[in-house]
This record gives C-alpha cells, sequence and structure tokens, in this order.
C-alpha cells in the first residue's frame, strides 16, 4: 500500500516560499499521478497542483503564479514550492496520490501544518 | 470554474438514523468524476465514492451515492458512531481541474 509523509518548515515568514516534499513508500512513484492539497485552519480542502513522474504539472489558476510542482524520480519524492506566503497561506498541506482514470485522490500523507508569520 | 454547494452545512442525527447529504455542481459534472470524501478531526480525508456511486476499497455498504448532472447525493443507510465527520464531494475535469465542496458537518444529535 502506498504511503507518503509530507516534511518541511512548520513556520514561514510572510513574503517569504513556502517549502515541502512528499515521500513516497509503498509504491513507485510512476505508478500515479502526484497532487498537493490544502486545508486553512477550520475551513475546506483547495486543491493546489499536481505533477506526473514525467514532470508534466497542472495548477489551480488561483495559485499558480505562485507555485512550483517538481519530482525527483531518484528519491521517490515530489515538491511543493508556494511563493510570495502571506497569513492566508496558513494551512495543513497534504500531498496525495491523484488517479486520473478515477479523477480521485486515493492515497494521502497525514498533512502538515504550515503557518506563516513573522 | 464549476462550484459545488454542499447541504445542509450542518446535519444533526442519532446513531442508527438514515444521512442524507447533497452536493450540487454549476455545471454538470461527468458522473465518472464526482467523489466523496470523509474527513475526521486531526486526520486526512478518505476517499468514500468514486464515479458518483462506486465504494472505495474497504469502505462499508451503508455508504452509496447517487445523482448525475448537476446534482449528486451521499445517503449512509443507518449511522454508525465512527460515522459523525465533515463530507466533502469533489469533481474532476473542469478548470480548475479540482474542486471540491465546502463540506458539510454530520454531527450527533
Amino acid at each position: 500500500q502506498v504511503q507518503l509523509q509530507e516534511s518541511g518548515p512548520g513556520l514561514v515568514k510572510p513574503s517569504e516560499t513556502l517549502s515541502l516534499t512528499c515521500t513516497v513508500s509503498g509504491g513507485s512513484i510512476s505508478s500515479y499521478y502526484w497532487s498537493w492539497i490544502r486545508q486553512p485552519p477550520g475551513k475546506g480542502l483547495e486543491w493546489i497542483g499536481y505533477i506526473y513522474y514525467s514532470g508534466s504539472t497542472n495548477y489551480n489558476p488561483s495559485l499558480k503564479s505562485r507555485v512550483t510542482i517538481s519530482v525527483d524520480t531518484s528519491k521517490n519524492q515530489f515538491s511543493l514550492k508556494l511563493s510570495s506566503v502571506t497569513a492566508a497561506d496558513t494551512a495543513v498541506y497534504y500531498c496525495a496520490t491523484l488517479s486520473m482514470v478515477r479523477g480521485v485522490m486515493g492515497y494521502w500523507g497525514q498533512g502538515t501544518l504550515v503557518t506563516v508569520s513573522s | 470554474e464549476i462550484v459545488l454547494t454542499q447541504s445542509p452545512g450542518t446535519l444533526s442525527l442519532s446513531p442508527g438514523e438514515r444521512a442524507t447529504l447533497s452536493c450540487r455542481a454549476s455545471q454538470s459534472v461527468s458522473s465518472s468524476y464526482l467523489a466523496w470524501y470523509q474527513q475526521k478531526p486531526g486526520q486526512a480525508p478518505r476517499l468514500l465514492i468514486y464515479g458518483a456511486s462506486s465504494r472505495a476499497t474497504g469502505i462499508p455498504d451503508r455508504f452509496s451515492g447517487s445523482g448525475s448532472g448537476t446534482d449528486f447525493t451521499l445517503t449512509i443507510s443507518r449511522l454508525e458512531p465512527e460515522d459523525f465527520a465533515v463530507y466533502y464531494c469533489q469533481q474532476y475535469g473542469s478548470s480548475p481541474q479540482i474542486t471540491f465542496g465546502q463540506g458539510t458537518r454530520l454531527e450527533i444529535k
């Protein structure tokens, strides 16, 4: 069974870049598309974007100008960078598998809280 | 942009009762790409239903999904104590390619 684990700083200063990594175990990174989703405290889910192992990406237009998702197949990892963060970017960030056949996220990481504050 | 609106915002029911949760889309959604998730406090969402009506692996048969076009429903036939959580619908397809509803909180009455 695929397992995902997010890692990265829990505190980022305003205007800086948020960087997170998702490590995949129990499966090959070439088997799925890989997605990032976030959830502000007490609020709903927002899709950020996804990447395929080939490097092709698709981003939420509302975040596209600030988001970069990349993949490192040698490490079975994929990463998220979100630039010019503000307090509105404070959220739990999840990584997840994305099935293009079913259009769903079947396996999720446990999530990591990132707080934007000076 | 397809907006998913879930109702009610909060549903208060007792164990053993039937729960009916609604998800309405602002434009037609392919039934193949409408899903439901369950989220408990402090946990990641869990996939329940995909393709509007197919249960994900390991999901009890008291959970069922239905609908087409712009109106979709998640039904829990007999509520168990562990079913009280927040439920989200999600569509895949139109830009932004993935969107979620705002969620329905199912609470114990």
